[in-house]
């Protein structure tokens, strides 16, 4: 079957700690996306990528980073810099030019502890 | 803020009756989407409108698009219990490339 794979389901984060959340797609999607959300909020766009080794900001991108080295995987690094990371976080892929919407995974519950 | 505002935010309805969410967006468009989220997961694509339609269906649901009013609406008729979860609309300003997601309505069906 066809999807978008997040893993791990529930990620425990200490004080200081850099975590790694994975995303990867088989569905030949070339661009791929991370979204934050909090409680009873919408989402917000993290980074996206558009193209393998190419990736842009989003709108709160600040201590995040990522990478996209294959075009199937697109890591999201939350790192000691970002304050308030205990959050939802949702990957979506989509085609090229995003028009005929998105696909998205099942999340990650980050947790700082 | 680019962000969609939806209305309402919450709506508690009986099984079988219909349920209406409203999105309102501020700039021009290319198209309108309409996104599903049980909770604790992720979002389920339900229905895309074009900036160039008026209304789309899909099963039991109906979507309007009104461009002068920059509004939009999901009707969802005869509801069930298994629609009890977030709906949230999603739209693309026109030459742009990053999807911009509405808060939400959070949808109740009591059975």
């Amino acid at each position: 079957d066809g999807g978008i794979t997040q893993s791990p389901k529930y990620l425990f984060r200490k004080e200081g700690q850099n975590v790694t959340l994975s995303c990867e797609q088989n569905l030949n999607h070339d661009a791929m996306y991370w979204y934050r959300q909090d409680p009873g909020q919408g989402l917000r766009l993290i980074y996206y990528s558009q193209i393998v080794n190419d990736f842009q900001k989003g709108d709160i991108a600040e201590g995040y980073s990522v990478s996209r080295e294959k075009k199937e995987s697109f890591p999201l690094t939350v790192t000691s810099a970002q304050k308030n990371p205990t959050a939802f976080y949702l990957c979506a892929s989509s085609g090229q030019t995003g028009e005929d919407g998105y696909t998205f995974g099942s999340g990650t519950r980050l947790t700082v502890v | 803020s680019q962000q969609g505002e939806e209305d309402p935010q919450a709506l508690s309805i009986q099984e079988g009756e219909n349920a209406t969410m409203n999105c309102s967006y501020k700039t021009s468009i290319n198209n309108l989407q309409w996104y599903r989220q049980n909770s604790g997961r992720g979002l389920v694509h339900l229905i895309l409108i074009r900036s160039n339609e008026r209304e789309k269906h899909s099963g039991r649901l109906r979507v309007t698009l009104d461009t002068s009013k920059k509004s939009s609406s999901l009707l969802i008729t005869a509801s069930r219990a298994a629609d009890t979860a977030s709906y949230f609309c999603a739209h693309r300003n026109t030459g742009g490339f990053k999807t911009i997601f509405g808060a939400g309505t959070r949808l109740f069906v009591k059975a």
